[in-house]
């Protein structure tokens, strides 16, 4: 099936530096990928949708000059948090959906912890 | 996409069925039923999905009422790893539509 690899599983970082997760589709083309943020207790969130070749859409409430999102290709999509605080500290999740399909695929997150 | 209502946590016997229900009162003709599970720090994970029809795959049953306002999803034996939050999600089957996810249900398999 599907497979969508989420890197790096678990970092920390300490405030005011950058870090970025990638999300990679491996044995599928992804025109487009969602990232997802949860905190603790609580469900997913959608933040932005990424669409290969073009501008990330961010949802409402979500700063784009922060969480920066680049989809330069079918297979890799990347989420930099800029500037990173203590608040940002969470869960973050992207998904894939098969260009040539019709499934969904999340990956296994990304738990950030800004120190 | 339409709203669900879960309960918020159910408990179930190891080996035994777990029935989860989930009410979509306000389903629109072409939007889907998905479930998900998320276990503990990991992503989510597919489960099953259908329209109008009972539908059955190695993991689950979903089980649609014919007004297709509500649906259970049935795990025939469930196993202590069968323990996490079960998402009940609707949405029209498009590409590039995203999951809007609510609380789910947190099902405790207990031995």
């Amino acid at each position: 099936g599907a497979v969508v690899s989420q890197h790096p599983s678990r970092v920390i970082c300490k405030s005011g530096t950058s870090v970025k997760i990638e999300c990679r589709s491996l044995d599928f083309q992804a025109t487009t990928m969602f990232w997802y943020r949860q905190f603790p207790k609580q469900s997913l969130m959608l933040m932005a949708t990424s669409n290969e070749g073009s501008k990330a859409t961010y949802e409402q409430g979500v700063e784009k000059d922060k969480f920066l999102i680049n989809h330069a290709s079918l297979t890799l999509s990347t989420l930099t948090v800029t500037s990173a605080h203590p608040e940002d500290s969470s869960f973050y999740i992207c998904s894939a959906r098969d260009a040539g399909g019709y499934g969904y695929t999340f990956g296994s997150g990304t738990r950030l912890t800004v120190v | 996409d339409a709203k669900t209502t879960q309960p918020p946590s159910m408990d179930c016997a190891e080996g035994r069925a777990a029935n989860l229900p989930c009410n979509h009162s306000t389903i629109s003709g072409n939007e889907y039923v998905y479930w998900y599970r998320q276990i503990h720090s990991q992503g989510p994970q597919y489960i099953i999905h259908g329209l109008k029809n009972n539908e059955t795959n190695e993991m689950a049953s979903l089980i649609i009422t014919e007004d297709r306002k509500s649906s259970t999803l049935i795990l025939p034996h469930a196993t202590l790893r069968d323990t996490a939050v079960y998402y009940c999600i609707v949405r029209v089957e498009g590409y590039g539509q995203n999951f809007v996810f609510g609380p789910g249900t947190r099902l405790s398999v207990l031995p």
